[in-house]
């Protein structure tokens, strides 16, 4: 099955620092990569996602990369504030896996004022 | 924003017994999952349900687990005979269409003693 792998694990930033957050994972047939955003004690939310038919997407202070060739993602966050402060995970599904979203371990981002 | 409710917002259950978690989806999203996580782990996934049938389970989904749309409305996951290693928190998640955004419910805490 799909194996995703995230890096680093933890991450402490001085605010208004970029942050990035790596991805990679195993099977070619993934087309669909989203990351979200977990608050402690709460669910996880989307913060942006990307397709495997683009290679870089951008929201605001976030953006995603795609490399299918290499089979890795990456998270960048650009001037980062406290409220940036969570775990973020990283996930892939594809379309004949019912669109299980297959999760990173998760990387605890600490904004640091 | 859409919400997904999930009912109880947490419960404590002897090992052996059954319980049902109980999921109020959005509506007109026809994609439904189950996720669970463990106490500082990773999103794990369960089951992926569309057009009233399971579309993808996981290892962790074995004979204990099931799920159904009992009134075409909510989405429950029960567990036959709870296990110490159940303890986790379960998350609904619900989407309208193939590769598009995973709505999650707030999760149910399950602690199974």
């Amino acid at each position: 099955g799909e194996n995703v792998e995230q890096h680093p694990s933890t991450l402490s930033v001085q605010e208004g620092d970029s942050a990035v957050i790596k991805c990679t994972y195993s099977d070619s047939a993934s087309n669909y990569f989203p990351w979200y955003k977990q608050e402690l004690g709460k669910r996880p939310q989307l913060i942006i996602d990307i397709r495997s038919n683009v290679g870089e997407k951008k929201d605001q202070r976030i953006a995603v990369t795609l490399n299918k060739t290499a089979k890795h993602f990456s998270l960048h966050i650009t001037e980062t504030q406290p409220e940036d402060s969570a775990v973020y995970f990283c996930a892939a599904s594809k379309s004949n896996s019912g669109y299980a979203l297959n999760f990173g371990k998760g990387t605890s981002l600490l904004v640091t004022p | 924003e859409p919400e997904v409710t999930q009912t109880p917002s947490h419960q404590v259950t002897q090992m052996g017994q059954e319980v049902i978690l109980r999921c109020v989806p959005i509506s007109n999203h026809l994609y439904f999952y189950w996720y669970r996580q463990i106490l500082g782990q990773k999103v794990e996934f369960l089951v992926s349900f569309y057009n009233n049938e399971i579309s993808e389970k996981s290892e962790i989904f074995d004979d204990q687990f099931s799920v159904e749309r009992p009134d075409g409305s909510n989405f429950t996951l029960k567990i036959r005979s709870t296990k110490l290693e159940d303890s986790a928190m379960y998350f609904c998640a619900n989407s309208w269409g193939s590769n598009t955004e995973a709505f999650f419910g707030q999760g149910t805490r399950l602690t199974v003693v």
